[in-house]
């Protein structure tokens, strides 16, 4: 079955004080990794998606990397308004849904 | 970037009500929509998925005669959560996805709409 881990479960930064998010992933034939961030009583808004090793996508102070088994979100000088859950989320081969991890909840103090 | 849409966003309701909630995609036509439930503190956990014209299909252990899923349209898919009791109040989140065109599109998620059973 495939499984997505994320951790830490949460984090808690100062505010310019960088850390990073490991999602890992036990998938065959990965088709996709998603992340995502959620803010409290709303819907998870799409961030990145990458396809294979190697890629990285940039979005202001997110970085988002991925290799064979795992990926990281990189959150560099954040800011209190990167506070959120962030999501990690794999499309297996062959099947549109999504398989989500449990989420990083990151609070960021100013 | 994609916008989908869900409605009502909040509803309290006695128990033994049915309650609808839209989900409708604004500028692009979804082929497939995802209908989640999610608890307080946990992730997103997958009840069904809807193709336009076609007939839902429920992952394991969701009743699919209580959680009622029509797509009638390219834009609009529904859930109708039948004769709910206090056990059906929770978070439900539909998102929208065209996986046919650019391969393995995103999903792209509505706001939710917060369920409250009396």
């Amino acid at each position: 079955e495939d499984q997505v881990t994320q951790s830490p479960e949460a984090l808690r930064l100062q505010e310019g004080e960088s850390s990073s998010l490991n999602c890992s992933y036990t998938v065959s034939g990965l088709r996709g990794l998603f992340w995502y961030r959620q803010d409290p009583g709303k819907g998870p808004e799409f961030l990145f998606t990458l396809y294979s090793a190697g890629e990285e996508k940039e979005k202001e102070r997110l970085k988002a990397t991925l290799t064979k088994k795992e990926s990281f979100l990189h959150i560099t000088a954040p800011k209190p308004e990167d506070s959120a859950t962030y999501l990690c989320a794999v499309h297996p081969p062959n099947d549109y849904k999504l398989s989500f991890g449990a989420g990083t909840t990151v609070t960021v103090r100013a | 970037g994609a916008v989908v849409s869900q409605h009502p966003s909040w509803v309290i309701c006695k128990s033994g009500t049915s309650v609808k909630i839209e989900c409708r995609s604004l500028d692009f036509q979804a082929t497939t929509m995802f209908w989640y439930r999610q608890f307080p503190k946990q992730s997103l956990m997958l009840m069904a998925t809807s193709n336009e014209g076609s007939k839902a299909t429920y992952e394991q252990g969701v009743e699919k005669d209580k959680f009622l899923i029509n797509h009638a349209s390219l834009t609009l898919s529904t859930l109708t959560v039948t004769s709910a009791h206090p056990e059906d109040s929770s978070f439900y989140i539909c998102s929208a996805s065209n996986p046919g065109t650019v391969r393995n599109q995103p999903q792209h998620f509505g706001d939710g709409t917060r369920l409250s059973i009396l």
